[in-house]
């Protein structure tokens, strides 16, 4: 099991441009959640997808959304990129929203010029 | 608003000396709290919850609602100890998807 995948790793775009992060869940989870970790911070939650649905959202603009496929992969989508974006995106799956613990991907990194 | 304050950026320690890595919260209800670890070049993971009240890896933490603190302790610190450790609170009985992560301390543990 190659456990939580997330693509790219690194990535580099100009202000105002869009982004688009993929997130293969772990084997056997169906629950899928972003987090964004700037330089020197602990990572921030933004959202949280279930059954292909958002179901939970930290405080994060609207430039800032989220799909969840039939498979339980995710993406994360950032439009009008700012310098302040720039940041190492989280992927992290479970099994069970409720109890399950959170398994992390090695993260993209996004760098905003 | 719920917080959760990690106040040592950096903690240097020597191997066999007992460790302590600080963790304050303030936040609504009671929480579930949770330490997570990063150690190089790995992804972050799950180090002990507090309703498990498991020792992991040597690793304990207290729950003081009192003073609303989860302090992680080890008698004897390894190197191999040496990783960013970050404290994480989430709702009871909620998701652990949406976690509040501290902004972590850096353990060295020195030979």
């Amino acid at each position: 099991d190659a456990g939580v995948t997330q693509s790219p790793t690194h990535l580099i775009k100009t202000r105002g441009q869009q982004v688009t992060l993929r997130c293969s869940p772990k084997s056997g989870h169906d629950t899928v959640s972003w987090y964004q970790q700037a330089l020197g911070q602990g990572p921030q939650f933004i959202f949280q997808y279930y059954e292909e649905e958002e179901r939970q959202r930290g405080n994060f603009p609207d430039r800032f959304s989220g799909h969840q496929f039939p498979n339980y992969s995710s993406e994360l989508n950032v439009n009008a990129l700012l310098l302040g974006d720039s940041a190492l995106y989280l992927c992290a799956s479970t099994w069970d929203r409720v109890t399950g613990e959170l398994f992390f991907g090695e993260g993209s990194r996004l760098t905003v010029l | 608003a719920q917080r959760v304050t990690q106040p040592e950026k950096l903690l240097s320690v020597f191997k066999g000396a007992p460790v302590e890595l600080k963790c304050n919260y303030s936040y609504s209800g009671s929480p579930e709290l949770f330490w997570y670890v990063q150690y190089s070049r790995q992804r972050l993971q799950l180090l002990l919850r507090h309703i498990s009240r498991e020792s992991i890896k040597g690793f304990t933490a207290d729950l003081n609602k009192g003073e609303t603190s989860f302090h992680l302790k080890k008698p004897f610190a390894q190197e191999e100890d040496s990783a960013m450790y970050y404290c994480a609170p989430a709702p009871m009985g909620g998701s652990q998807g949406n976690l509040i992560f501290g902004k972590g301390t850096k353990l060295s543990v020195k030979p």
